[in-house]
């Protein structure tokens, strides 16, 4: 089974731009993979933030946006704030199954 | 604004079956959604379980498959989950959510003796 790996965690000052990526074990991210990403505070159930790659929900922040780079699926913050720390996921797609990937703790400083 | 509550024993004994219902509200379960099951073990990263379509057709984890049984009920709005012969590796908290743009809160699952 497909493992996914996001980076276990990074650091980003307020205002800033971080991209956070997302990797299978094998092969590259494609639209096919249909690629989703969630948001999850402590405590909190996962928030949707895109799916589709890049596509945003009604309530997606405008400074977040999603994209395909160099064979990985990648969420970019831009104007990142104290808000946005938390915990990242991505979900990838393989034929009728969904593999999470690992998260990516995001912290503000 | 469609709802989701996750319900469940809350502790169960390890070999025994886990059974998970999630109630949905403010929207019909018999539209054409998928509904999924997802667990996260304390501390840990969140695991896909399955989904179901709104027809009843299922795709299940993999590693899950052999002990994994996913209902719909469209009579009465809800669909479940059955995990069978449990252990310490199945305590989680369990999320129902549908197309992955609505969430249930989660409920905590112990297996424990």
């Amino acid at each position: 089974q497909t493992v996914v790996t996001q980076e276990p965690s990074l650091t980003v000052s307020p205002g800033g731009t971080v991209t956070l990526t997302c990797a299978p074990s094998t092969g590259a991210v494609t639209s096919g993979n249909n690629p989703h990403w969630f948001q999850q505070k402590p405590g909190q159930a996962p928030r949707a933030l895109i799916y589709t790659t890049s596509k945003k929900y009604s309530w997606t922040p405008a400074r977040f946006s999603g994209s395909l780079l160099g064979g990985k699926a990648a969420l970019t913050l831009s104007g990142v704030q104290p808000e946005d720390e938390a915990e990242y996921y991505c979900l990838l797609s393989y034929g009728g199954a969904w593999v999470f990937g690992g998260g990516t703790e995001l912290t503000v400083l | 604004q469609v709802q989701l509550q996750e319900s469940g024993p809350g502790l169960v004994k390890p070999s025994e079956t886990l059974s998970l219902t999630c109630t949905v509200s403010g929207g019909s379960i018999s539209s054409p959604y998928w509904w999924s099951w997802i667990r996260q073990s304390p501390g840990k990263g969140l695991e896909w379980i399955g989904e179901m379509s709104h027809t009843g057709r299922p795709n299940y984890n993999p590693s899950l498959k052999s002990r994994v049984t996913m209902s719909i009920d469209t009579s009465k709005t809800h669909f479940s989950l059955t995990l069978t012969s449990v252990t310490a590796a199945d305590t989680a908290v369990y999320y129902c959510a549908r197309n992955w743009d609505s969430w249930g809160q989660g409920t905590l699952a112990t297996v424990s003796s």
